[in-house]
């Protein structure tokens, strides 16, 4: 069975421009959780979804989004990005009240 | 504020020796806690516990819970130079479904 599969694994872009990072669950996994971990905050929540539905949504401003498709793809998107959001993005999913299993991630860089 | 505070940040073991890793917390409406082994980017799951004075174990390391005194230990006895990484405990919620509060890691360094 894949794992969770995040795309692209490194991105570069510049202040004020903005990002969509992309995430492919496990088979058969509904629920899909983004995080941000910086080396000064650790691992934070984002938000979650479950069939298409944000459920959960952690402490972060407007700038954060995101969404999940019909067959359980999520993407999330920063817009006008600051240099305070390079980070890891990391995201996870599960089947119903189990485990998160992650993927490896998305290194963002803002110059 | 739910908070859960890991301890050492870090350390420092030479293979063969066993080391113990800690996690407080403190929050409210508590439902699992869960410790990961973050390597290079992904975490990879090793524990979750629900009851406390239950041990899990896999291979050389085990965990407890205790959640009267709210904390859980992860040991890993004989260790190898494989196990050197960030060790990061979470708490989950009652209702709170693929939130998890993680803890600031522990990053440990074994020395062949």
């Amino acid at each position: 069975k894949a794992g969770v599969t995040q795309t692209p694994r490194y991105l570069i872009k510049t202040r004020g421009q903005q990002v969509t990072l992309s995430c492919s669950p496990i088979s058969g996994h509904r629920s899909v959780s983004w995080y941000q971990q910086t080396p000064g905050q650790g691992l934070q929540f984002l938000f979650e979804y479950f069939s298409e539905t944000q459920r959960n949504k952690g402490n972060f401003p407007g700038r954060f989004s995101g969404r999940q498709f019909s067959n359980s793809r999520s993407e999330m998107n920063v817009s006008t990005l600051e240099l305070g959001d390079s980070a890891l993005y990391l995201c996870a999913s599960s089947y119903g009240n189990e485990k998160l299993f992650f993927g490896s991630g998305t290194q963002l860089s803002v110059l | 504020e739910d908070k859960v505070v890991q301890s050492p940040l870090s350390l420092v073991v030479h293979e063969g020796d066993t080391v113990t890793l800690n996690c407080s917390y403190e929050v409210t409406n508590f439902r699992s806690l869960l410790w990961y082994k973050q390597e290079k980017k992904a975490p990879t799951f090793l524990f979750m516990l629900t009851s406390s004075g239950i041990e899990k174990k896999s291979g050389r390391l085990s965990s407890i819970l205790d959640k009267k005194e709210l904390f859980s230990i992860l040991n890993i006895t004989a260790t190898q130079t494989g196990d050197s990484a960030v060790y990061l405990c979470a708490v989950e919620l009652v209702g709170s479904q693929g939130n998890l509060i993680f803890g600031k890691g522990t990053k440990l360094s074994v020395k062949p």
